[in-house]
């Protein structure tokens, strides 16, 4: 069955440090995975897809399909990064999400 | 990217009675879709809603509970009705805004019944 799966619901880390956000999934298709973010009052919104390649707010994400992993990865923490992060698969025009990890970054 | 409204923002009802949740797309399109969020869980898929056809509801969800009207390629609602405290979450909404911006959601609508 689809399915994606945050280990962490909180990660706490200060301010410089390296963040890794976890996301493993299960797919029996060619996936395609999104990272979704909440700031504090705000809206969901996209963060980054596995397809662009981009590195947005400086965080990256490689999709490994041998580990079926999507991992999250920021080399320095902002406090601004600060929020709720949500890993999500894309199944036939809909999103399978994962249970999501709140990310703290101290000063 | 698309810009959608989602009214009422929040709203405390009794149960038994019905809510009608509005979701405004300031653009026209295709597939609309409706989420669940419940108190400390992850968002679930509640059904997807094409113009001119019946939604297309995800297991363990049904018409009679969530019935959902497309009246046009920029609106949708979706009613919870006879609400029970076990209703009580966030509802979003939510539509394709093509590759750039993926889905992009609403602001949600926080139920809670009582």
């Amino acid at each position: 069955a689809q399915r994606v799966t945050q280990p962490e619901k909180l990660l706490s880390v200060f301010k410089g440090a390296p963040v890794e956000l976890k996301c493993n999934y299960s797919y029996s298709g060619s996936p395609e995975l999104f990272w979704y973010v909440q700031y504090s009052r705000q809206r969901l919104q996209l963060l980054l897809r596995h397809i662009s390649r981009e590195s947005i707010k400086g965080f990256t994400a490689d999709l490994n399909k041998g580990e079926t992993s999507f991992h999250l990865k920021k080399p320095f923490a902002q406090e601004e990064d600060s929020a709720m992060y949500y890993c999500a698969l894309g199944d036939t025009d809909k999103l399978i999400f994962g249970t999501g990890t709140r990310l703290q970054v101290f000063p | 990217s698309a810009v959608i409204s989602q009214k009422p923002s929040r709203d405390i009802c009794q149960r038994g009675t019905s809510l009608t949740i509005q979701c405004q797309v300031d653009s026209q399109v295709t597939m609309m879709f409706w989420y669940r969020q419940q108190p400390g869980q992850s968002l679930t898929l509640i059904a997807t809603a094409n113009q001119g056809s019946e939604a297309t509801y995800e297991s363990g969800f049904v018409i009679d509970k969530f019935p959902i009207s497309r009246p046009n390629l920029t609106f949708s609602t979706l009613t919870v009705s006879n609400m029970s405290p076990e209703d009580s979450s966030i509802y979003l909404c939510s539509v394709w805004d093509g590759f750039n911006y993926g889905y992009t959601f609403g602001s949600g609508t926080r139920l809670t019944v009582v």
